[in-house]
Parts: structure tokens; C-alpha cells; sequence
């Protein structure tokens, strides 16, 4: 059962401009999200997170969202740079237990 | 149901026993990962396979010994358990190696040393 999902396998955009990645759960007791990068080769790195008591966190250029009503939550980057280009992973876990991890979204950053 | 699945999910263990992690993937993925989770929810990749051969072994101590009997399975042993061991340890398997996006994780099993 995959109770995280990112849908849209890939996104290209310009250096310069936002990106926006996205993630539905469906498991209304996660209480923690989280948003992972990952280059080639490498294994992920924690990028940001949130817990369900807040519907924003940003971190310089990364925002994350959390609609918990319609169960999505979203990762901005603004201003968008070459380097950002890799996979990006949500997460989302319940009382700190059982994480569950989305597919993955290829994000391609082009100059 | 198609997945990554590991067994346990729980496990609670003395220092110095041997243990090991089953994982299992019926996706048809060629490459099998291990990766440890610290307290501050960093993913450390531990061990890649591909097609049962190993391309990515990092700086892990030799107690931990990963065996892929076939494609689909990529067991984790782990001799002498250490209190530092403990941690959250995640499965996954991806379609072909590094350029593919198509990750799926297994839940995850937690490893208590005591």
C-alpha cells in the first residue's frame, strides 16, 4: 500500500524560477513530514521537515507546506539553482515510527 | 501487493548477539539498498546491490555483512551488535542502478541494542 506519493515522476525548470514538488498521504496519522534530496551515487540527505501542528516551515530557499485537510504537502525552492537538480523523497511518519517514503521526483534545474 | 517488504520491524536484542534483517522486493528491480537511519532522521546509505553483485559499500565496520541470494532478496547480518547499532534501518530497491528515479523503501525495522 503506498500511503505517500509523489505522482509526477520528473520536473524541469528554470534556473531562476520556483520549483514546487509534491506529495499526498493517506494516512491520517502521520504527524511528521519530511523532505529528503538525493544525488546520484549518494544516499539521501535530510532537507527539510514539518510536523502536523504547523502548516509552513522555510528554510532560506526551501518551504514546505502542509495542507492536512486535503493530506498533501509540498516543497518550494525560490529562487530554483542548477544544484538543486537531483531526487527528491518525501517521507512521512506516525509517533515517530514506521516512516513510509514517496517514489521519488527528479527535479532538473536548467541554467 | 507489490513491495518492498522487511522483516521484523521490531527487533530488541542484547550487545554482542548476531542478528539478522530479511528483505524482499517483488517489483523486479535490479538494485537492492540498505540504509541507516540516525536520530537526526539522516538516511546513510550502507549497501547497494545490483543484479546480487555489490557496487556501493560504504564505510560500514565488517560486522555488518549484506547477502543478495537473488535480485529480490538483500539480507542484512549483523555480528556483535553494538549499542550504537541501534537505529532505524530502511530496504529499498530502485528499477536499474542510480539513474532511475523510481525508488520504493521498505518500512523500515527498528533495532534496539540493549
Amino acid at each position: 500500500d503506498q500511503q505517500v506519493k509523489q505522482n509526477s515522476p520528473s520536473l524541469s525548470v528554470q534556473e531562476g524560477r520556483i520549483s514546487i514538488l509534491n506529495c499526498d498521504y493517506t494516512n491520517s496519522m502521520f504527524d511528521y513530514f519530511l523532505w529528503y534530496k538525493k544525488y546520484p551515487a549518494e544516499g539521501p540527505t535530510f532537507l527539510i521537515s514539518i510536523s502536523s501542528i504547523k502548516d509552513k516551515n522555510e528554510d532560506g530557499r526551501f518551504t514546505v507546506f502542509l495542507n492536512k485537510s486535503a493530506k498533501h504537502l509540498s516543497l518550494h525552492i525560490v529562487p530554483s539553482q542548477p544544484g538543486d537538480s537531483a531526487v527528491y523523497f518525501c517521507a512521512a511518519s506516525a509517533d515517530n515510527n514506521d516512516m513510509r517514503f514517496g517514489a521519488g521526483t527528479r527535479l532538473t534545474v536548467k541554467p | 501487493d507489490t513491495a518492498v517488504s522487511q522483516t521484523p520491524k521490531y527487533l530488541v536484542t542484547q550487545m554482542g548477539n548476531d542478528k539478522s534483517i530479511k528483505c524482499e522486493q517483488n517489483l523486479g528491480h535490479d538494485t537492492m539498498y540498505w540504509y541507516k537511519q540516525d536520530s537526526k532522521k539522516f538516511l546513510k546509505i550502507m549497501f547497494s546491490y545490483n543484479n546480487k553483485e555489490l557496487i556501493i559499500n560504504e564505510t560500514v565496520p565488517n560486522r555488518f555483512s549484506p547477502k543478495s541470494p537473488d535480485k529480490a532478496h538483500l539480507n542484512l547480518h549483523i555480528n556483535s551488535l553494538e549499542l550504537g547499532d541501534s537505529a532505524v534501518y530502511f530496504c529499498a530497491s530502485s528499477p536499474t542502478g542510480e539513474s532511475n528515479y523510481g525508488y520504493t523503501f521498505g518500512s523500515g525495522t527498528r533495532l534496539t541494542v540493549v
